[in-house]
């Protein structure tokens, strides 16, 4: 079963803009976590949210959790286009796996 | 320190053969996930293991998909008589605890599985 829905699917901006990405999930959970995939490669984990957790923050990352509208957002300030790549947002629920949303492919324009 | 090492990058097989796909996970690591993905898809949850047990298959076809995390070696996901569907890119994870315990997964560059 796919938990986590990412919105939009594809985003593409100007280099220096933020970029948002929101994931939608369905059952409760003890942590959300993004992660970012470069074309070809595996994917890297960029953050973990817990679930008593609102916002956190990681350099140019910032993400929220909204557990009552089971949501959660990524922000990417000041874009570069090294962050061109597709971002997935994956959640526990309740389980002892991470099951990954279909991901926002993010294309930033120099 | 290496990562997860996954081998071989790129697999060739025409129908009806065998894949074998192998995975190295972190050093230390003994839980490991092994996930499909499709192009311009997510990744789809195959199967979890813990040092030589199956702890959720949920995710795997019943017919000729397996895996295994032996006590010695690499995790190895194998597929039997493939078809073209079977056509994806296989990654696998690994992680220090589960997922539930808030771990990170780090995972290997893939498996690229085209079937003839």
């Amino acid at each position: 079963s796919q938990q986590g829905e990412e919105d939009p699917q594809a985003l593409s901006i100007q280099e220096g803009e933020n970029a948002t990405m929101n994931c939608s999930y369905k059952t409760s959970i003890n942590n959300l976590q993004w992660y970012r995939q470069n074309s070809g490669r595996g994917l890297v984990h960029l953050i973990l949210i817990r679930s008593n957790e609102r916002e956190k923050h990681s350099g140019r990352l910032r993400v929220t959790l909204d557990t009552s509208k089971k949501s959660s957002s990524l922000l990417i300030t000041a874009s570069r286009a090294a962050d061109t790549a597709s971002y997935f947002c994956a959640t526990d629920e309740g389980a002892q796996k991470l099951v990954f949303g279909q991901g926002t492919r993010l294309t930033i324009n120099p | 320190n290496a990562g997860v090492m996954q081998n071989p990058r790129h697999l060739v097989r025409r129908r009806g053969q065998e894949a074998r796909l192998r995975c190295s996970p972190v050093k230390g690591h003994s839980h490991v996930y092994w996930y499909r993905q499709l192009p311009e898809e997510g990744l789809k949850f195959m199967v979890y293991l813990q040092k030589e047990n199956i702890i959720d298959e949920s995710g795997m076809p019943k017919e000729r998909f397996s895996a295994e995390f032996p006590k010695e070696g690499p995790s190895i996901l194998r597929i039997q008589q493939v078809v073209r569907g079977d056509s994806a890119a296989y990654f696998c994870a690994s992680s220090l605890r589960t997922a539930a315990t808030n771990e990170k997964l780090f995972f290997g560059s893939g498996t690229q599985l085209s079937v003839l």
